[in-house]
C-alpha cells in the first residue's frame, strides 16, 4: 500500500485567493511528481522533482510553483486562483531502494476556484 | 512530451464479458505500467511489467510486455461491475520520463 498523502482532499475558494496543495510521502523516494487531471480525462503533468532542491516544469503550462525543502515533502502553490485552476490535482513519488520506476499516487486533491 | 496512444478510448460491456485495451508508443520502453482509476481517487498499479515478452497476471487481469518494446496490452477476464473506472497504461526507459496514456473508460452493465 502507498503511504503519499494529499491535503486538502477537497477545497472550494473564491478567485484571487493564494492556496497551497499539500503532498507528503513517507517511502523515502527521490522524484515526486504533480499531475493536473480533469474529471475522466488524461494526465498531465505538471512539475516534478529528482530530490531536494530539485524542481522542473513538466510537459503541461501552470501557473503553480512548487518546492523541494524535504525529500518527503512537495507543495504546489497557487498565488491567485481562478476558475480555470479548478482540476484535480495529483501527487505522487517512485524511487527509494530498488527503484522500479512505478508511480504510487496520493487520493488526489479536487481545487474549485469560483 | 510524447504521449501513449491507447485504445480503445472508453468500452460499454456486459457483465461477464472480456475486455481487451492496450498501448502503443513511438520509443522502446522497458517498463510497462498499467493503473485504474476510480471516481475522486489517485491511480491504482495494477500490474508492472519490465521484460519484454512478458505475461504478468493479478487475478482476473493479466497485462502483456510487447516484444517490440513499444507496445503492451491488459486483458480483464469475466468483467464485473466493480472493474468500472479509467485504465491507465504509462511507460518509460531507464525509470526516467514516466509517459501516461489517455485512458480508457470501462463501463460494465449488470
Amino acid at each position: 500500500e502507498a503511504d503519499i498523502y494529499q491535503t486538502p482532499r477537497y477545497l472550494v475558494i473564491g478567485t484571487g485567493k493564494k492556496i497551497t496543495l499539500e503532498c507528503s510521502q513517507t517511502m523515502g523516494h527521490d522524484k515526486m511528481y504533480w499531475y493536473q487531471q480533469d474529471p475522466g480525462m488524461e494526465l498531465h503533468l505538471i512539475h516534478y522533482s529528482y530530490g531536494v532542491n530539485s524542481t522542473e516544469k513538466g510537459d503541461l503550462s501552470s501557473e503553480s510553483t512548487v518546492s523541494r525543502i524535504r525529500t518527503e515533502h512537495f507543495p504546489l502553490t497557487l498565488e491567485s486562483a481562478r476558475p480555470s485552476h479548478t482540476s484535480q490535482y495529483l501527487c505522487a513519488s517512485s524511487g527509494g531502494q530498488g527503484n522500479t520506476g512505478e508511480l504510487f499516487f496520493g487520493e488526489g486533491s479536487r481545487l474549485t476556484v469560483l | 512530451g510524447q504521449q501513449l496512444n491507447q485504445s480503445p478510448q472508453s468500452m460499454f460491456i456486459q457483465e461477464g464479458e472480456d475486455v481487451s485495451m492496450n498501448c502503443t508508443s513511438s520509443s522502446i520502453f522497458n517498463t510497462w505500467l498499467w493503473y485504474k482509476q476510480d471516481p475522486g481517487e489517485g491511480p491504482v498499479l495494477l500490474i508492472a511489467l519490465y521484460k519484454a515478452g512478458e505475461l504478468t497476471s493479478n487475478g482476473r487481469l493479466t497485462a502483456q510486455f510487447g516484444i517490440t518494446r513499444k507496445d503492451s496490452f491488459l486483458n480483464i477476464s469475466a468483467s464485473i461491475p466493480s472493474d468500472v473506472g479509467i485504465y491507465f497504461c504509462a511507460g518509460s526507459y531507464n525509470n526516467n520520463d514516466m509517459r501516461f496514456g489517455a485512458g480508457t473508460r470501462l463501463t460494465v452493465k449488470p
